[in-house]
């Protein structure tokens, strides 16, 4: 079956923009991760879906970051008015249930000049 | 100090060793520990789940040592395809998930 998989792969920003990223988990698993990975270092967990509930955003680093998943199943993570340090890839996970292994998609590389 | 720390290496091995990886962790309620791997400009992939009796996988033997808080990661006979860095991730009881800064671990012909 497919894996997670991720839109754009690839995205530019210029300062100041809104993105979108999009998250297609496997089909049926109920939690959804989003993480942030800086050059050189681990994921950093930004927020994490039971369902269409989002339990846990304890890591979104500014009011600036705002995921949903409306329908339990496909999420975005919308970062408005990117700044610079935004820069990075952002993953996204799922899983059957919270302590399975997660699956993760390919990234979105997000370059903000 | 950081929730979950890992040696960054580089570890530089020639085929055939046997090389060993720590990661502690800080929160002694932690529930859950796995070693992922990540390819260069890759997704992170679960290599093992890490329990308490210890577990083996072909090549590779994860411990976890509660005591001291941390685990390991062993790999026997290192072939070239281990070449990888290799991250270990930790949830606590409180359902946060937290992953390690990664080892870069090189394997040489």
């Amino acid at each position: 079956g497919a894996g997670v998989s991720q839109s754009p792969r690839y995205k530019v920003a210029k300062r100041g923009q809104d993105v979108a990223l999009r998250c297609d988990p496997i089909s049926g698993h109920v939690s959804l991760f989003w993480y942030q990975q800086a050059l050189g270092q681990g994921p950093e967990f930004l927020t994490y879906f039971q369902n269409e509930a989002q339990l846990d955003k304890s890591g979104l680093p500014s009011d600036r970051f705002f995921a949903e998943r409306p329908e339990g199943s496909v999420s975005t993570l919308k970062i408005q008015r990117t700044q610079q340090e935004d820069s990075a890839v952002y993953l996204c996970a799922s899983s059957l249930i919270f302590s399975n292994e997660q699956f993760f998609g390919p990234g979105t590389r997000l370059t903000v000049l | 100090r950081k929730e979950v720390e890992q040696d960054p290496g580089p570890f530089n091995v020639p085929e055939g060793a046997t090389v060993a990886f720590n990661c502690t962790y800080s929160n002694s309620a932690s529930q859950s520990f796995f070693w992922y791997r990540q390819d260069c400009r890759k997704e992170p992939k679960l290599l093992m789940s890490v329990y308490s009796s210890g577990n083996e996988d072909g090549r590779f033997t994860a411990q976890l040592n509660r005591a001291s808080q941390y685990i390991s990661l062993l790999i026997r006979d290192s072939k070239l395809s281990d070449s990888a860095t290799y991250l270990c991730v930790v949830i606590g009881s409180a359902r946060q998930l937290t992953f390690g800064s990664g080892t870069q671990l090189t394997v040489l012909p």
